[in-house]
């Protein structure tokens, strides 16, 4: 079955450093990959995504991830944070076969001033 | 980029009572919509996949009847929880799938919050 792991409930950063989020996967097959991010009260946001092709994944407000096989993970990263980037940031994995999307446990990201 | 609304955003109602949220694709047709449910501080619970013009696919443990959902167009879904009860007060996501995006992508609306007293 598949699965994602983020096995950090929260990072702490401060502005201007660079910043990691972790997610570690189980899929059957390829895997399709995702990063949202979730604001108080609201919905989620796409951030990026892998299907194929670089590693290197780029996505929206300067966050990238980097797509490793041989260990499994999907980190989100971004090279300098800031205080707004402070949020509730999800990694999901679609289910082969299916649209559907199975959701990690969330990591919150904390950007101190 | 593709648009989901939901409506409302924050509800409160009695217990017993039915409450229905809608979800809508502002502009693009969706023939697939999820419904997610969140609890606080927690992940976002797949609740059942809701197919325009045929019965929804409800997640295991998901009662059909208490999360009644229906897709009649392929720019609304509604998700109706029918004789609410305080453990039913959550926040309740949407989310849709375009039919030119990748695989898995999906757009969400801003989540309706139900509070049943």
């Amino acid at each position: 079955a598949q699965s994602v792991a983020q096995p950090e409930d929260q990072v702490n950063v401060a502005e201007g450093n660079p910043l990691t989020v972790k997610c570690t996967y189980s899929v059957s097959g390829n895997p399709y990959l995702f990063w949202y991010v979730q604001y108080p009260n609201r919905g989620l946001q796409f951030l990026l995504k892998y299907i194929t092709g670089d590693n290197l994944v780029k996505g929206s407000y300067g966050f990238e991830a980097e797509f490793n096989k041989s260990q499994t993970s999907f980190h989100l990263k971004k090279p300098s944070a800031l205080v707004s980037d402070s949020a509730l940031y999800f990694c999901a994995v679609r289910v082969t076969g299916f649209q559907k999307l199975v959701f990690g446990t969330g990591t919150r990201l904390l950007v101190s001033p | 980029g593709a648009v989901v609304s939901q409506h409302p955003s924050r509800v409160i109602c009695k217990s017993g009572t039915s409450v229905k949220i809608e979800c809508r694709s502002l502009d693009f047709q969706a023939t697939t919509m999820f419904w997610y449910r969140q609890f606080p501080k927690q992940s976002l619970m797949l609740m059942a996949t809701s197919n325009e013009g045929s019965k929804a696919t409800y997640e295991q443990g998901v009662e059909k009847d208490k999360f009644l959902i229906n897709h009649a167009s392929l720019t609304l879904s509604t998700l109706t929880v029918t004789s609410a009860h305080p453990e039913d007060s959550s926040f309740y996501i949407c989310s849709a799938k375009t039919t030119s995006g990748a695989p898995g992508e999906l757009f969400f609306g801003e989540g309706s919050r139900l509070t049943v007293l």
